[in-house]
């Protein structure tokens, strides 16, 4: 089975600097996606990047870019120029490519921004 | 357009009795998909229903938890004789068919068992 796991569960970063939030996971898969979701207090889940396995490029989008590494299993978060905005919890998931199935989570990072 | 919504936002039973939460997905969304949100703790899978298929319950805890789905619309999940361990933030989400994995999730209910 899967796994997912964020081994940070808090992180503190200044406003307009720059934080990396880490997720490791397990599988016997060669093929699937990698996400990572933004939970503010709020509770709604919120899609910030997505990364699929077959590609070696990293996904951006603005402020936020992952690392990932799949022979090490590890797909890191960047969020560059910290807005207060960002402060939230952050989930790392995974998903088979083979089915339109569940996503596995880690437990998360709570992550704040000092202004 | 209109997200995923899901009623009620709040609930508070008493241990022993039954609740129903209600997911409404994105119209056209043809996989709904419940998860629970433990306190501190990440989502787990619960139950997905993709069209017309069977329903994959693999990760129902109990036989106390069950789920229906009226075609691709609302979804309701239903907790019988709760406990105080099924305190947690329940959360739905929808996807299209064939997109990615690309769920879009609902606010959640908060259920609280005392």
């Amino acid at each position: 089975a899967q796994t997912v796991t964020q081994s940070q569960p808090e992180m503190s970063v200044q406003e307009a600097e720059t934080v990396t939030l880490s997720c490791t996971y397990d599988t016997s898969e060669s093929d699937y996606y990698l996400f990572w979701y933004k939970q503010p207090p709020s509770r709604q889940m919120i899609l910030v990047i997505r990364q699929e396995a077959y590609k070696q490029q990293n996904a951006t989008e603005n402020r936020f870019s992952v690392n990932f590494q799949k022979a090490a299993k590890s797909f890191s978060l960047k969020i560059s120029d910290s807005q207060l905005g960002d402060a939230a919890m952050y989930f790392c998931a995974y998903r088979s490519r083979g089915s339109q199935g569940n996503l596995i989570f880690g437990k998360g990072t709570k992550l704040s921004v000092k202004p | 357009g209109a997200g995923v919504s899901q009623s009620p936002s709040n609930k508070v039973t008493e241990k022993g009795k039954d609740v129903e939460l209600r997911c409404d997905p994105i119209s056209g969304h043809t996989a709904l998909y419940w998860y629970r949100q433990r306190l501190g703790q990440g989502l787990e899978f619960l139950i997905y229903f993709q069209g017309n298929s069977a329903p994959d319950k693999s990760g129902l805890p109990s036989d106390r938890f069950s789920a229906e789905r009226t075609g691709e619309s609302v979804s309701t999940l239903t907790i019988q004789r709760t406990q105080q361990e099924d305190s947690a933030v329940y959360l739905c989400a929808s996807s299209l068919a064939g997109a990615p994995g690309e769920q879009y999730f609902g606010p959640g209910t908060r259920l609280t068992v005392t």
